[in-house]
This record gives structure tokens, sequence and C-alpha cells, in this order.
């Protein structure tokens, strides 16, 4: 499978705890995105690596979350001191350019007890 | 900025009728559309997109979306749907000049009964 992959798929951990998860893109693919959904809301907006820099976050990203691409492959997302408000399901998506299309993983949802 | 309105959460339909999900969107630059589709316990997958040229897109399923510049709209429909179709439906713009992030509405589920 040469898809977008996403690990772990389920996490759920406790209030205060640091989780982090990883994204595969197709590996042709120079650019990744980080979305966060929530139930019943569309995706939205993290954080945009074009290889290995970071080129856009979104207000959404507080301090408690950094995301990293080292080598400009595989990409990390880390939240620190969870929330529950952290509750959602982070999606990676990754293309080739500007203007293809954006294939996304399978997701990782996160439950913050 | 930009923002995407998809006025109907839920649109239940009958097998074969014809259906129409909405979505309007917003911005002050040109921007490029599209829809996403997920179905139950899977990944978002593309299924149709406006780049340029005509205003009429088509899916390989039967779907269409017309760009409709005046009205700000680029509403999704199908002459007849199937079962399988039950999914949740989502409308999305990036900027062209920008990364292509994208902005995404809320979805509009669509519900297909026998």
């Amino acid at each position: 499978d040469t898809g977008v992959s996403q690990d772990p798929r389920h996490k759920i951990t406790k209030r205060g705890q640091n989780v982090t998860f990883r994204c595969d893109p197709i590996s042709e693919h120079n650019r990744l995105y980080w979305y966060r959904q929530t139930l019943g809301q569309g995706p939205e907006f993290l954080t945009y690596f074009q290889n290995e820099a970071q080129l856009e976050k979104s207000r959404l990203l507080s301090d408690r979350f950094s995301a990293e691409r080292p080598k400009g492959s595989f990409s990390t997302l880390e939240i620190q001191r969870t929330e529950q408000g952290d509750s959602a399901m982070y999606l990676c998506a990754s293309s080739f350019d500007r203007v293809s299309e954006q294939y996304f993983g399978p997701g990782t949802r996160l439950t913050v007890t | 900025a930009q923002s995407v309105t998809q006025l109907d959460s839920q649109v239940p339909v009958f097998e074969e009728a014809p259906v129409e999900l909405r979505c309007n969107y917003s911005s002050s630059v040109s921007v490029y559309l599209f829809w996403y589709v997920q179905y139950p316990n899977q990944g978002l997958q593309l299924l149709l997109k406006y780049l340029s040229g005509s205003t009429l897109v088509e899916s390989i399923n039967g779907f269409e979306a017309e760009f409709n510049k005046s009205q700000t709209s680029f509403h999704l429909r199908k002459p007849s749907v199937h079962i399988s179709d039950t999914a949740e439906y989502f409308c999305a713009v990036s900027d062209r000049r920008g990364f292509q992030k994208l902005v995404f509405g809320t979805g509009t589920r669509l519900l297909v009964s026998p």
C-alpha cells in the first residue's frame, strides 16, 4: 500500500500526558499537512511542511503542540500536557505540488480522559 | 481568508432519486474548489475538483459539480443515487496563490435508503 499512513490509529490518554503521532506521506510528495477534525465539523488546518521546512502554523496550534518533519520524509505531531479539548481525529495529508490532490491518511483518533 | 458554508447537515434521499448538496464559499481571492467524501470508517477521498477551465466537473462515479462565480457556489449533484453513496461529503476551497491549505465546510451527511 503506497498511500498515506498514520500511527497509531487510536490513542487513549489521561489528561496531562504527552502523546506523539506519526505520519508517513506518499514517498514522492514533498508537501505535508496536518489537520484536526472534531465531531460534527470539517477538518481544520493545523500546519504545513514543504520538505523539512515548517512554513505555516495555524492559531489552533498552541504552544503545547509541536510538529516536525526531519529529512523531509515522515512527520510527527506531539501534544504536551494533553487536555480534554484535544480529543479529536488528527489527519495527515500529502501532495506533490500546489495543484495536485491532497491524499489523506486514515487519521489518529485521540481521546483524552 | 476563506470560509465554506454547507447549510444542509444531513440529506435523506431514496435510492435512484436525484440529489443536490449545496456549498457556498466566501473569499477575497481566487480559489480552487473541491469536494471530498468520507465513507464510514474510512479516510477522506477526493471526489472532484475545479482548478480552471470548464465550470462543470465530473467524477468517475456519476457526481458532478458546477462552479458559479457570481453566486460563489459549487453545488454537488447526482441524477440517481445508490445505497453505496451514503457518506459524509465535505466541500473545501484553497487559495490559488497560497500553499494549498484546504478550508473545509462542516460537511453534509447523505443518507440513501431503499
